[in-house]
């Protein structure tokens, strides 16, 4: 079963538009950490965000927003104000403790496009 | 901050030849390294967690004799692709963790990117 589901696989939008990128996970640990990367074209993954099981407050970092819910097991991404230098890869992972102790998962990414 | 250096950062190889890559942390000891796989649009696969002084330990479907890792010091890790083929042209990345660091302290490198004629 896939433990991570991006479910959007390519998504386009106009400079200073906002996007939402999707985060679906499962997993019967109680503790867990999910993580965003960005993945440029370079091929590079540029760590973006952690976030435990135990935290679900939301957090924002400049254009950048997360929003966690365990209730619904996801963790959104949200950039605001599109720019072109956006436009890349991202990738939501699953961390969980336990037997699978440091293993990640990666869900199939979501690749985003901002044009001019 | 965590350094990962991946070299070569690109590699072109005729098939029937090995390939080295190797996985070195430039400020800190790494107890453990990861090695990642990735197909072109492809998400990050697991292929196998490589411990120092120790055997690696493999995913499920991942040829050990294929893949051949080895981590000799807390700083290395190398991957040896063996008599390489063209369906193992691929973005390998390999990622590691601090010692002593949190479970989830992760740095991943630039990736090496390995094309088999």
């Amino acid at each position: 079963a896939q433990k991570v589901t991006q479910a959007q696989t390519e998504i386009s939008v106009v400079e200073k538009e906002d996007v939402t990128l999707d985060c679906v996970y499962e997993t019967r640990d109680t503790t867990y950490y999910l993580f965003w990367y960005k993945q440029p074209p370079s091929g590079e993954l540029v760590f973006l965000i952690r976030r435990n099981s135990f935290d679900e407050q939301n957090e924002i970092s400049g254009r950048y927003s997360w929003n966690f819910q365990k209730s619904t097991s996801s963790f959104n991404f949200t950039i605001t104000a599109s720019q072109v230098v956006d436009s890349a890869v991202y990738f939501c992972a699953l961390s969980e403790v336990g037997d699978n102790f440091n293993k990640f998962y990666f869900g199939s990414g979501t690749k985003l496009n901002v044009k001019p | 901050g965590a350094v990962v250096s991946q070299h070569p950062s690109w590699v072109i190889c005729k098939s029937g030849t090995s390939v080295k890559i190797e996985c070195r942390s430039l400020d800190f000891q790494a107890t453990t390294m990861f090695w990642y796989r990735q197909f072109p649009k492809q998400s990050l696969m697991l292929m196998a967690t490589s411990n120092e002084g120790s055997k690696a330990t493999y995913e499920q479907g991942v040829e050990k004799d294929k893949f051949l890792i080895n981590h000799a010091s807390l700083t290395l890790s190398t991957l040896t692709v063996t008599s390489a083929h063209p369906e193992d042209s691929s973005f390998y990345i390999c990622s590691a963790r601090k010692q002593g660091a949190g479970a989830n302290v992760l740095t991943f490198g630039a990736g090496s990117r390995l094309t088999v004629l």
